[in-house]
């Protein structure tokens, strides 16, 4: 069946680094465009950002266009999201999901269990 | 930015039908999809371009759009329908979710 595992997640200082990871099993993953997608304490999901099947299109929310880097490794299955000058309000629950069919249509049918992230000093 | 906007709760008995509304510019010219999450849990898909089921998902759900609105309704509401709700649709290439209704089943 599909997995998808995150891990990476943390305390981490105000302005600091992390780098979060999603690792995809029971899927042809290179076949989708993967997203991350957050959710803070007692909030709302936010869509963070998504990558195309090669890695070539990459789209940012404005909340961390800049700071934030997605990428992915086809050969591994794995799915990345390096978050750097991290603020108190990057504080969320990380998801990282699937899309299935493109960004006009498309839909998140498969999400992991998600990978705290805490930035706090 | 593009903005959805939903109800923040929407409270029905159970066995009664309960309406999720999601409003957004020009929303009837876009796909939406409907996500719900209990808590601690990872949000599951529900409706995907505007009115279609995935697999396994109950009869009991639907959807539908109409100018720029669209709708997700719960027939025969049960307890376990208690949750979050979400509503999902995307503006240039970027995804935007609607903040959320919960719904509480008296």
């Amino acid at each position: 069946q599909v997995q998808l595992v995150e891990s990476g997640g943390g305390l981490v200082k105000p302005g600091g680094s992390l780098r979060l990871s999603c690792a995809a099993s029971g899927i042809t993953f290179s076949d989708y465009y993967m997203s991350w997608i957050r959710q803070a304490p007692g909030k709302g999901l936010e869509w963070v950002s998504h990558i195309s099947t090669s890695g070539s299109t990459k789209y940012y929310a404005d909340s961390v266009k800049g700071r934030f880097s997605i990428s992915r490794d086809n050969a591994q299955n794995s799915l990345y999201l390096e978050m750097n000058s991290l603020r108190a309000e990057d504080t969320a629950v990380y998801y990282c999901a699937r899309l299935n069919g493109d960004t006009a249509m498309g839909y998140f049918d498969y999400w992991g269990q998600g990978t705290p992230l805490t930035v706090s000093s | 930015s593009y903005e959805l906007t939903q109800p923040p709760s929407v409270s029905v008995s159970p066995g009664q039908t309960a309406s999720i509304t999601c409003s957004g510019n020009k929303l009837g010219d876009k796909y939406t999809s409907w996500y719900q999450q209990k808590p601690g849990q990872s949000p599951v898909v529900l409706i995907y371009q505007d009115n279609k089921r995935p697999y396994g998902i109950s009869w009991r759900f639907s959807g539908s759009t109409s100018g720029n609105t669209a709708t997700l309704t719960i027939s025969a509401t049960q307890a376990m329908d208690e949750a979050d709700y979400y509503c999902q649709t995307w503006d240039i290439s970027t995804a935007v979710f609607g903040a959320g209704t919960k719904v509480t089943v008296l």
